[in-house]
């Protein structure tokens, strides 16, 4: 079976300093894993995707993210923060197994950022 | 926008009444999820739709729950009698066929739905 588990339920930092949102995965196969923003009243938007490419991934807005398949973790980066990063997280393993791709969700960070 | 929609943004209702929501997927998409966030939770997956054929449903949706998808396009996803512990976001996916995008869900913005 597959899935993720994000290892803070609520990330604070300071403007312009770096992010680091955790996630460890679980898979009996190579995983796909993805990173998704929801800010409030608004649906779930891509950052970045993991599709055994390459290891360090780059998304919008300065994200990236390092697949480690020794570690089984896929955290999230940005060096600067900017108020606007203050939104919902969540980090995503997708269902190969069955065929059907659907989505396992961790249960989500909080990400605050302080003026 | 080509995005994703969904129809209502909000529904209300009372406990017993039967709601029906509507998803839009992107146009060339043939792949159609749903999935249902409670409140301070990941999103979990309910059913998946390959054109117009149902081909999983998630343990979570009850026999109260029914979604179609009848000409491979929109989808609508109906709760019958409904419960407070229904109350939840829906929100609704879709992605394309091939092999290097079906990975890929682009979501729409969700029916939050409160059952009073």
């Amino acid at each position: 079976a597959q899935s993720v588990t994000q290892l803070d339920s609520h990330v604070s930092v300071s403007e312009g300093t770096p992010v680091l949102l955790r996630c460890n995965y679980s898979s009996s196969y190579s995983p796909s894993l993805f990173w998704y923003v929801q800010h409030p009243n608004k649906g779930l938007q891509l950052l970045l995707k993991y599709t055994s490419a390459a290891t360090l991934v780059k998304g919008i807005n300065g994200f990236e993210a390092e697949f480690k398949k020794s570690e089984t973790s896929f955290h999230l980066t940005k060096p600067s923060a900017h108020m606007s990063d203050a939104a919902e997280y969540f980090c995503v393993v997708s269902d190969r197994a069955s065929g059907t791709y659907k989505y396992i969700f961790g249960t989500g960070t909080r990400l605050k950022v302080l003026a | 926008d080509t995005g994703v929609s969904q129809d209502p943004r909000h529904k209300i209702t009372k406990r017993g009444q039967n709601v029906t929501f509507r998803c839009d997927p992107i146009s060339e998409h043939n792949r159609l999820y749903w999935y249902r966030q409670t409140l301070g939770q990941g999103p979990e997956f309910l059913t998946y739709f390959q054109n117009e054929a149902q081909l999983e449903k998630s343990r979570l949706l009850s026999d109260r729950f029914s979604a179609e998808r009848p000409k491979g396009s929109f989808s609508t996803l109906e709760i019958q009698r409904t419960e407070q512990g229904d109350s939840a976001m829906y929100l609704c996916a879709s992605s394309e066929q091939g092999v290097s995008a079906r990975e890929t869900q682009y979501f729409g913005p969700g029916t939050r739905l409160l059952v009073l």
